[in-house]
């Protein structure tokens, strides 16, 4: 089955502004992680929710996690060009089990 | 900051072909794992590697695969006989406890 399934597939935003990005998933998780990904290079850890958080901030990332939904977002405040890159959500069902990663989402910051 | 690393970024190989990826987890990391990115698609995970032994495997990763820890530092992903399919971005991971620490990929292009 599929997890951590992103939508929007792609994002196009002004810099300054706001970009929200969300993830579904279907089974019971341990954890969930955002990934950044500039193209044709490797993956950045952005920040780990657990199971039990609802809510993780890191600079300008807030991620929530609802597990009764089965959803995460991902927001990126006040965002930068920099920020151009596809957003990865995967989780992780148990322990060190393997991540099962979602298709992204394609951010488009324009300056 | 420890970080993973991979050898080469970038192999190119004829169908038929052996290869191996190298890969060098952080180093009191304790569980590794390979994952492969088809260009366009998503992340797909390969196999895991716990203990000196693979702890577990997806569909993908069939008798043309194999890994290896040789030594204390290492960890190889060898394909025995390459095939146009398996071009792709070959990723390295390593975890102590659940975040998973990606290293910046080797393309792997079979011609």
């Amino acid at each position: 089955s599929q997890q951590g399934e992103e939508d929007p597939q792609a994002l196009s935003i002004q810099e300054g502004e706001n970009a929200t990005m969300n993830c579904s998933y279907k089974t019971s998780i341990n954890n969930l992680q955002w990934y950044r990904q500039n193209s044709g290079r490797g993956l950045v850890h952005l920040i780990l929710i657990r199971s039990n958080e609802r809510e993780k901030h890191s600079g300008r990332l807030r991620v929530t996690l609802d597990t009764s939904k089965k959803s995460s977002s991902l927001l990126i405040t006040a965002s930068r060009a920099a920020d151009t890159a596809s957003y990865f959500c995967a989780t992780v069902p148990s322990g060190n089990t393997p991540l099962v990663f979602g298709k992204g989402t394609r951010l488009s910051v324009i300056a | 900051e420890p970080e993973v690393t991979q050898t080469p970024s970038h192999q190119v190989t004829q169908m038929g072909q052996e290869v191996i990826l190298r890969c060098v987890p952080i180093s009191n990391h304790l569980y590794f794992y390979w994952y492969r990115q088809i260009l366009g698609q998503k992340v797909e995970f390969l196999v895991s590697f716990y203990n000196n032994e693979i702890s577990e495997k997806s569909e993908i990763f069939d008798d043309q695969f194999s890994v290896e820890r040789p030594d204390g530092s290492n960890f190889t992903l060898k394909i025995r006989s390459t095939k146009l399919e398996d071009s792709a971005m070959y990723f390295c991971a390593s975890t102590l406890n659940h975040e998973q620490f990606f290293g910046p990929g080797t393309r792997l292009t079979v011609l």
